[in-house]
């Protein structure tokens, strides 16, 4: 099945920093890498994603990238906020109908 | 917006108890999923569904069965509850099968004593 690795497990930055959150996979089939964020007594939600024919997208803060090749992906936050501490799964659509999730980052922003 | 609701916040049941936890989600969606959540191991997939009274094992099945009825409530099912199935338990509905959103209940802090 596919494996997810994911890339720190915790993170902490100074408000305002950038933050980075890297992850590898193993099956080449896989198309469709969301990113969700578990603020704490809530399930994961939904903060971006990109499909397998794109390298890069953008939502103000947030960015996501994209290497096929090397079968890995990234999160980057800039401008960290208080409010983006939270722990952030990389996650991956894969051939068997299901998401398989990264170990998550529990990202901590300091004031 | 899609609600995605769980029976309870908070469980505490005995070792051999049956156990169930009920999700009820409010989209008609197709796709129905239980995961567990545990520290540095990320969400694990236990069973999901992608139609009514139908079911696929997950990456962690074994002491777990589900069961689909309609097509709004999943239920999780723990035969005879052991101390490692101590765990955090959430379930998530999605459109269908395909590069669709997942949407995930607050879950159910489960500890067997």
């Amino acid at each position: 099945g596919e494996n997810v690795e994911q890339h720190p497990s915790t993170l902490s930055v100074q408000e305002g920093d950038s933050a980075v959150i890297k992850c590898t996979y193993s099956d080449s089939a896989s198309n469709y890498f969301p990113w969700y964020k578990q603020e704490l007594g809530k399930g994961p939600q939904l903060i971006i994603d990109i499909r397998s024919n794109v390298g890069e997208k953008k939502d103000q803060r947030i960015a996501v990238t994209l290497n096929k090749t090397a079968k890995h992906f990234s999160l980057h936050i800039t401008e960290t906020q208080p409010e983006d501490s939270a722990v952030y799964f990389c996650v991956v659509d894969g051939s068997a109908r299901q998401l398989t999730f990264g170990s998550g980052t529990q990202l901590t922003v300091l004031p | 917006d899609v609600k995605v609701t769980q029976s309870s916040r908070y469980l505490v049941k005995r070792t051999g108890e049956k156990v169930f936890l009920e999700c009820v989600q409010d989209m008609d969606h197709e796709n129905m999923f239980w995961y567990r959540q545990d520290p540095g191991l990320g969400l694990r997939l236990i069973y999901f569904s992608y139609d009514v009274k139908m079911k696929e094992k997950g990456d962690i099945p074994e002491g777990y069965s589900v069961s689909r009825e309609k097509k709004e409530r999943f239920s999780l099912i723990l035969e005879s509850a052991s101390t490692n199935q101590t765990s955090m338990y959430l379930c998530a509905s999605k459109y269908d099968t395909g590069p669709y959103e997942q949407y995930f209940g607050p879950g159910t802090r489960l500890t067997v004593t």
